[in-house]
């Protein structure tokens, strides 16, 4: 069992509308915890940051994180085509210099 | 450059060839990270240098993967004796902060992909 799983998708919503993605854990040490976006042909970009439990927003965009339950989302609202991509979750333990793990990525597809 | 820059972009082998792919991070980031991302999956972490001192190799395959970074700043991943399965895209990754203080916010260049044949 991986560590991070995360729904490969495709995921494919209308213009407008919200999307949800998620991604579980199994490693409770992990504290901090990451929405990254990647796409096409390019690097990763980091969208979300978020450290512990709680509620973050940024525009459009808002992570939760709910370490009770190992689950950690991220909403897009308002969707647009441009937010077409792969979104990656990323998690950290406390303390660790490098341990930066991936989920396998959600490929979303906004419809015009 | 503004960026994180990685050379080359694209990078055809044949079996059993020695390909080496350089990083240049962002100018003064002290920590510099080497992950392997394969088709349809997330980036898996590879290796960790911080300075020029390389801290964790825990990701690297075996070993005819190899990185350095002897002056802190540019960096080569080398592969020895290429194989099919080595078929990837590399990603380099740097980030400003040091020791303790990494919170993840990490920035990723473009990649190279390498293909084996």
């Amino acid at each position: 069992q991986k560590e991070v799983e995360q729904d490969p998708g495709p995921l494919s919503v209308p213009e407008g509308a919200i999307v949800s993605l998620n991604c579980t854990y199994s490693n409770s040490a992990f504290q901090y915890f990451m929405w990254y976006r990647q796409y096409s042909r390019k690097g990763p970009e980091l969208l979300m940051y978020t450290y512990s439990s709680g509620n973050k927003e940024d525009g459009r965009f808002t992570a939760q994180v709910d370490k009770s339950s190992k689950y950690i989302s991220l909403f897009i609202r308002d969707s647009q085509p441009s937010d077409s991509a792969t979104y990656l979750c990323a998690m950290m333990s406390q303390g660790s210099a490098s341990k930066i793990i991936f989920g396998s990525g959600t490929r979303l597809s906004i419809r015009p | 450059g503004a960026g994180v820059s990685q050379s080359p972009r694209y990078k055809v082998a044949k079996r059993g060839q020695d390909v080496a792919l350089r990083c240049d991070p962002i100018s003064g980031h002290v920590s510099l990270f080497w992950y392997q991302q394969a088709l349809g999956q997330g980036p898996e972490f590879l290796t960790y240098f911080q300075n020029e001192a390389q801290l964790d190799k825990s990701g690297l395959p075996s070993d005819r993967f190899f990185a350095e970074r002897p002056e802190g700043s540019v960096s080569t991943l080398k592969i020895q004796r290429t194989q099919q399965e080595d078929s990837a895209v590399y990603l380099c990754a740097s980030s400003l902060v040091g020791p303790g203080g990494n919170t993840g916010e990490l920035f990723f260049g473009e990649g190279s992909r390498l293909t084996v044949l």
